[in-house]
């Protein structure tokens, strides 16, 4: 069964940073592309960062462009998005998923609560 | 950017009625389009990929199609499982965008 388990949310303050972590299980993690994607509160999805299978290629919207990054541990299965230089439109759901054939999204994990406060 | 235009924003039906949903997308998007499902309180979940591949699970009720930049979703005899907001998305290039969502409930 495919499992994804983020961590690392909060309550963090403007202009702060914090990273977000993704345990992935159930497949073989350094096959896929992966990818982050954020629901602000009562909003719709918004795309945050994307990064290929060998972690040798990373891509981003304007509006989180030069403060994330995407990385990936392919030896711990594991998805991070270091978020710097925070802002109140950050505030969301932040999903981690998987990305399947070109270029949609087969499983998400439960989503973590980042507040920029 | 690529924008998708998702109609209507809100829709209420009744059970075993037949639901559409429609997203028009700015520019020619070829069949890079899915859709997801989300329910109350849960992450979304893919439905239909490659604007007319359903994804693994999903019941055959769920069908898409498309016609020139409009893409649409049909459930063909809608259920009470079925409630919750529905987003298209396209692929065709970056930045990868959503449509607004349609919130769909029981009448």
């Amino acid at each position: 069964e495919v499992q994804l388990v983020e961590s690392g949310g909060g309550l963090v303050q403007p202009g702060r940073s914090l990273k977000l972590s993704c345990v992935a299980s159930g497949f073989t993690f350094n096959n896929y592309w992966m990818t982050w994607i954020r629901q602000a509160p009562g909003k719709g999805l918004e795309w945050v960062a994307s990064i290929t299978n060998t972690g040798g290629s990373t891509y981003y919207p304007d509006s989180v462009k030069g403060r994330f990054t995407i990385s990936r541990d392919n030896a711990k299965s594991t998805l991070y998005l270091q978020m710097n230089s925070l802002r109140s439109e950050d505030t969301a759901t932040y999903y981690c998923t998987r990305v399947k054939g070109y270029i949609h999204f087969d499983y998400w994990g439960q989503g973590v609560m980042v507040t920029v406060s | 950017d690529i924008q998708m235009t998702q109609s209507p924003a809100s829709l209420s039906a009744s059970l075993e009625e037949i639901v559409t949903i429609t997203c028009q997308a700015s520019q020619n998007i070829g069949n890079w389009l899915a859709w997801y499902q989300q329910k109350p309180g849960k992450s979304p979940q893919l439905l239909i990929y490659g604007t007319t591949s359903l994804a693994d699970g999903v019941p055959s009720r769920f069908s898409g199609s498309r016609s020139g930049t409009q893409y649409s979703l049909k459930i063909s005899r809608l259920q009470v499982e079925d409630i919750g907001i529905y987003y298209c998305q396209q692929a065709s290039s970056t930045p990868w965008t959503f449509g607004g969502g349609t919130k769909l409930e029981l009448k």
